[in-house]
C-alpha cells in the first residue's frame, strides 16, 4: 500500500544532542513537508521541498535542518540549537506543489526531552 | 500573510444530530483552496473535504458538507447524523493556487460526540 512512513514513533533527545526524524513516501509525490504540532495547537510549517535537492524554510525553521537527496525521503534533523523541541512532528507529501493537490500525512513522531 | 481562524476551541454534539464548525480566513488572493482535516486521538491527519475558491457550489462528501462564503471569507463544516467516530480535532486549512504553496492551518476545534 502506498503511504508515508515516519519513524520512530517516539524519540527522546538529550541536552546538546542532534536527532533525526525519518520520513519516507512511496506515493511518487514531488513535494514533501514537515510540520510541528504543540499541544492544543494547529500545525506550523518547518520546512518544505518541491523537488529533489531543493527545499525552503517554513515559518519556524530555526533549530532545524533537512535534506532531500531522494524523491522518497525527507529527513528532519532537530539540532541542539532548538531549545524547545518537545512536540509532535508530522511529515506530509503532495503530488506537486499546486494548491489543488491535497497533502497526505504520516502518523507522526513524538519527540521529548530527557 | 494568510491567516486562518477557528473561533470555537471546543464543540459538542449529540449522536445523530448535526453540528457546524466555523472557520474564517484572510487572504488577498483570488485563487486558492480550502480544506478540512480531521485528527482523531491517533493523531493521524485525515482529509475530510476540500473546496476550490473558483467553484460556487459547496463541496459535499457523504455526511460532511461545507458552507463556503467567498465574499465573507468564511468556510464552515457541517457534519450531519454525527457518529461517535466523528469525535476528533478538526482543522481548517488554506492553500494558495501557486506552485509551492503550503497549507496554513487554524488552531483547531475539538469535537466531542455524546452518545
Amino acid at each position: 500500500d502506498g503511504g508515508i512512513t515516519q519513524s520512530p514513533k517516539y524519540l527522546f533527545r538529550k541536552e546538546g544532542q542532534n536527532v533525526t526524524l525519518s520520513c519516507e513516501q512511496n506515493l511518487n509525490h514531488d513535494a514533501m513537508y514537515w510540520y510541528r504540532q504543540d499541544p492544543g495547537q494547529g500545525l506550523r510549517l518547518i520546512y518544505y521541498s518541491q523537488i529533489v535537492n531543493d527545499f525552503q524554510k517554513g515559518d519556524i525553521a530555526e533549530g532545524y535542518s533537512v535534506s532531500r537527496e531522494k524523491k522518497e525521503s525527507f529527513p528532519l534533523t532537530v539540532t541542539s540549537a532548538q531549545k524547545n523541541p518537545t512536540a509532535f512532528y508530522l511529515c506530509a507529501s503532495s503530488m506537486g506543489g499546486f494548491g489543488n493537490q491535497p497533502q497526505h500525512f504520516g502518523d507522526g513522531t513524538r519527540l521529548s526531552i530527557l | 500573510a494568510q491567516t486562518v481562524t477557528q473561533s470555537q476551541p471546543e464543540m459538542s454534539v449529540q449522536e445523530a444530530e448535526t453540528v457546524t464548525l466555523s472557520c474564517t480566513y484572510d487572504t488577498s488572493e483570488s485563487d486558492y483552496y480550502l480544506f478540512w482535516y480531521k485528527q482523531p486521538p491517533s493523531r493521524q491527519m485525515i482529509l475530510v473535504i476540500r473546496q476550490e475558491a473558483y467553484k460556487q457550489q459547496n463541496a459535499t462528501e457523504n455526511r460532511f458538507s461545507v458552507n463556503f462564503q467567498k465574499a465573507a471569507k468564511s468556510f464552515s463544516l457541517k457534519i450531519s447524523d454525527s457518529q461517535l467516530g466523528d469525535a476528533a480535532m478538526y482543522f481548517c486549512a488554506y492553500r494558495k493556487e501557486t506552485s509551492g504553496s503550503r497549507l496554513t492551518f487554524g488552531e483547531g476545534t475539538q469535537l466531542t460526540v455524546n452518545p
